[in-house]
């Protein structure tokens, strides 16, 4: 498996204002995912984080709302804009093609919580 | 729509105990089942299953899948404290490496 970290590990944020998370891995890797696990639910996928180019969004989630970057194939970020209390979650990256494998590894994860 | 459903939703069992989490799918064009162990954050991988009837085992934790009916099982034996955890199944459709979480299984176990 890759070491992921993630940071902030985690922050308390007032509505209105934006937070990065930075998601760092220490080998290159195919994929990297970004998931949200609302308070009480599983998780779900945000977006795919393709290096290069644009992030490929799933249904109900926006570039403006969450814009991500991949510069690069070990690193990626994504921005939490113009927060509400609704986005209090713990958001989670993920990657696949650690060694050529398909499983998926996570990071620690970042616990937000908007007042 | 594809949809993972996991039960039961929770389980409560005493150390020793030997417990069965269940994982039935709807996927279009299955390539794999995944179970994670959740303790805090993160999800932990556990194993990866895309063969019917071979069952992956690590320890006390063992899977199997069977394709023709869509479920896995995940099977932990012997049962200790820090079996406590919520266990999340997932499973991934071909061509698109996107993972279907189900609702997870929170287990308890106490001493």
């Amino acid at each position: 498996s890759a070491v992921i970290s993630q940071k902030p590990s985690r922050d308390i944020c007032q509505r209105g204002t934006s937070l990065t998370i930075q998601c760092q891995v220490d080998s290159q890797v195919t994929m990297m995912f970004w998931y949200r696990q609302q308070p009480g639910q599983s998780l779900t996928l945000i977006a795919t984080a393709n290096q290069g180019s644009e992030a490929t969004y799933e249904s109900g989630f926006v570039i403006d709302k969450f814009p991500i970057s991949r510069p690069n194939l070990t690193f990626s970020t994504l921005t939490v804009s113009n927060m509400s209390p609704e986005d209090s979650s713990i958001y989670l990256c993920s990657v696949t093609g650690v060694s050529g494998g398909y499983e998926q590894y996570f990071g620690p994860g970042t616990r937000l919580t908007v007042t | 729509e594809d949809k993972v459903v996991q039960s039961p939703l929770s389980l409560v069992v005493h150390e020793g105990d030997t417990v069965t989490l269940n994982c039935s799918y709807e996927v279009t064009n299955f390539r794999s089942l995944l179970w994670y162990k959740q303790e805090k954050k993160a999800p932990t991988f556990l194993f990866m299953l895309t063969s019917s009837g071979i069952e992956k085992k690590s320890g006390r934790l063992s899977s199997i899948l069977d394709k023709k009916e869509l479920f896995s099982i995940l099977n932990i034996t012997a049962t200790q404290t820090g079996d406590s955890a919520v266990y999340l199944c997932a499973v991934e459709p071909y061509n698109t490496d996107k993972l279907i979480f189900g609702t997870g299984t929170r287990l308890q176990v106490f001493p």
